[in-house]
């Protein structure tokens, strides 16, 4: 059970492009769901917490109107990286939880290369 | 502000061999949960244990296990009978009880399993 699933895996495109990530969990309702950032060899840096039907709540120094996040579904989170650039390449990942009590479950995540 | 310390960058044990882990935390608060999870080389975050701090027995699952010292802010991960899929970057985590308290990560440990 608590099983995450991230799309897509990996994604190289222009600078310039907007991407979108999607994180769902599959066999349970999240009220929150997480979005990470980490860096080769380094630890994760919470990005971003989203709760169902409310605007996310971002980390200070993450620009909201860089990394768009919507949570409009208790399975479904989405993260959008507007006009990518190379130095937003880096792997990203989400992770839910279906309540306070409940431990928090990752996604696979997504390797972002921008060229 | 919470912070998590992993004093070891990288470990190595042999294989079915004992290797232990260290972390500590820092916090002010007296209810919240501590978490070891596993990163492989696959990249998918894995929740090994768990600890809930008002619990004076400490957590197992299988081969893992946990030595909860609530007095000296350590919770060290003991894996036994360490196997060649054992290997892999563990981050202790922290998280205060509560609603949408975040998960504050340490810097991890590399663990390579010789055979």
């Amino acid at each position: 059970g608590a099983v995450v699933s991230q799309h897509p895996s990996r994604v190289i495109c222009k600078s310039g492009t907007s991407v979108k990530i999607e994180c769902r969990s599959l066999d349970f309702q999240a009220t929150t769901m997480f979005w990470y950032r980490q860096f080769p060899k380094k630890s994760l840096m919470l990005m971003a917490t989203s709760n169902e039907g409310s605007k996310a709540t971002y980390e200070q120094g993450v620009e909201k109107d860089k990394f768009l996040i919507n949570h409009a579904s208790l399975t479904l989170s989405t993260l959008t990286v507007t006009s990518a650039h190379p130095e937003d390449s880096s792997f990203y990942i989400c992770s839910a939880r279906a309540d306070v009590n409940q431990p928090q479950h990752f996604g696979d995540g997504t390797r972002l290369s921008i060229l | 502000a919470q912070t998590v310390t992993q004093s070891q960058p990288e470990m190595s044990v042999q294989e079915a061999e004992t290797v232990t882990l260290s972390c500590t935390y820092d916090t002010s608060e007296s209810d919240y949960y501590l978490f070891w999870y596993k990163q492989p080389p696959s990249r998918q975050m894995i929740l090994v244990i768990r600890q809930e701090a008002y619990k004076q027995q400490n957590a197992t699952e299988n081969r893992f296990s946990v030595n909860f010292q609530k007095a000296a802010k350590s919770f060290s991960l003991k894996i036994s009978d360490s196997q060649l899929g054992d290997a892999a970057m563990y981050f202790c985590a922290y998280r205060n009880a509560g609603s949408n308290y975040k998960l504050t990560f340490g810097k991890g440990t590399l663990l390579t399993v010789n055979p």
